[in-house]
């Protein structure tokens, strides 16, 4: 099993441009998350996704940012017009289920760059 | 309001000396608390959780309700154990979804 795959590893992006992050869940994990770490803080829960749904969106910024899991391929996490304070690794998690007791496993991080 | 505390965002020790990483919590529900690890740039992987009550890598962790703490200690450090360490907690009642709070680290430096 490879574990949680997340790719670009790094993307360096220019301001206004499209950011686009993706991320594979362990096999037979329908269950995925995605975290932000600015510098100098800790994981900031965005939004949880089972496959074609939003379960919880209540950390993702209001404008600009959305995520998709689509029945067939990985889960998207787009980010629109991307601004400097954008710049922070992106980590991808998933579960097996969904309810608490679950252990999450976590990708390698997507760090993005706004330039 | 759910958060979680870690105080310290630099704990540096030698070799062979006590470690203790701080961490406390507030929760209005039953919380399942954990400690992830992250070394150097790699993923962040599951350290221990305190439903398990399992050592791993010579660390233990206690949940303390009456002070809403679940610090990590290990009795003698090693050089590999340098890493950053995250404590993070989740919802235990029923329904509960596995998002994660977590708090802002600590750098666990060990000297040789």
């Amino acid at each position: 099993n490879a574990g949680v795959m997340q790719n670009p590893r790094h993307l360096v992006r220019r301001r206004g441009q499209e950011a686009r992050l993706r991320c594979s869940p362990m096999k037979g994990h329908s269950h995925v998350y995605w975290y932000r770490q600015l510098p100098e803080e800790g994981l900031k829960f965005m939004v949880y996704l089972q496959k074609e749904n939003i379960i919880d969106e209540s950390g993702m910024p209001k404008e600009r940012f959305s995520a998709e899991f689509p029945k067939e391929g990985p889960s998207i996490l787009r980010i629109q017009q991307v601004v400097r304070g954008d710049s922070a690794a992106y980590f991808c998690a998933s579960s097996l289920q969904g309810h608490s007791g679950n252990t999450i496993y976590f990708g390698e991080g997507s760090w993005l760059t706004v330039v | 309001a759910q958060r979680v505390t870690q105080p310290e965002k630099l704990l540096s020790v030698f070799k062979g000396a006590p470690v203790e990483l701080k961490c406390n919590y507030s929760y209005s529900g039953s919380p399942e608390l954990f400690w992830y690890v992250q070394y150097s740039r790699q993923r962040l992987q599951l350290l221990l959780r305190h439903i398990s009550r399992e050592s791993i890598k010579g660390f233990t962790a206690d949940l303390n309700k009456g002070e809403t703490s679940f610090h990590l200690k290990k009795p003698f450090a090693q050089e590999e154990d340098s890493a950053m360490y995250y404590c993070a907690l989740s919802g235990l009642s029923g329904g509960a979804t596995n998002k994660l709070i977590f708090g802002t680290g600590t750098l666990l430096a060990v000297q040789p």
